[in-house]
């Protein structure tokens, strides 16, 4: 497909459990972002990547959550010892330049977190 | 900072009415960019328009029109004749010069009753 795909769409997890999140940005995307959307708000920034460099992680909650995007492409958002408000849908866009200015952002659909 | 505000948090409208969605925002930045995204309930966010703080001309495009004043700093969206289709949460985004991320409001849950 053409679009941002992510993986799983859905996971359900017991506290203190370890998840992980997948995102598939549009081939030759450079910037890469990740929000979190609480349930009835709008996407919050996490994180972003150039490529593969972490420019800016100011919206990580906790040291618990960390992303990475080894190889410029695929990346993944790591929850360790998930605890219930980690439960949101965690959003992944992709840019296909550097981010600024006018860069449209093209989201994929989501993971929905259930933390138990 | 940067903050949108969407005020309306629900609307009901009936099919072939025209609805606005209101939008209130607040940066600094002399230079910066606001966008309407559409979330259907299959939860991806699909970009439906984008104004620069340079442009206030008001556009329409198919059945969305769109009314950016900076005095107000509002950027209102509106969907003329309504289809039950266009259900959706709408959100109001803004991505100033300085800053990559986009800040998003609270979102606007919209229906349209056949």
């Amino acid at each position: 497909g053409a679009g941002v795909s992510q993986s799983p769409r859905y996971k359900v997890a017991k506290r203190g459990q370890d998840v992980a999140l997948r995102c598939d940005p549009i081939s030759g995307h450079v910037s890469l972002f990740w929000y979190q959307q609480a349930l009835g708000q709008g996407p919050e920034f996490l994180t972003y990547f150039q490529n593969e460099a972490q420019l800016d992680k100011s919206g990580l909650p906790s040291d618990r959550f960390f992303a990475e995007r080894p190889e410029g492409s695929v990346s993944t958002l790591k929850i360790q010892r998930t605890q219930q408000e980690d439960s949101a849908v965690y959003l992944c866009a992709s840019s296909p330049r550097i981010a600024g200015g006018y860069n449209e952002q093209f989201f994929g659909p989501g993971t929905r977190l259930t933390v138990l | 900072a940067q903050k949108v505000t969407q005020a309306q948090t629900e609307i009901s409208v009936v099919e072939k009415e025209d609805v606005t969605l209101d939008c209130v925002y607040e940066t600094r930045d002399t230079t910066y960019y606001l966008f309407w995204y559409k979330q259907p309930p299959s939860g991806e966010l699909v970009f439906l328009i984008r104004r620069n703080s340079f442009d206030e001309q008001n556009e329409i495009s198919g059945r969305y029109s769109w009314n950016f004043q900076k005095s107000t700093s509002s950027f209102n969206f509106t969907i003329t004749a309504s289809q039950v289709v266009d259900s959706a949460v709408y959100f109001c985004a803004l991505l100033t010069g300085s800053a990559r991320q986009l800040t998003f409001g609270s979102g606007t849950q919209l229906t349209v009753l056949p």
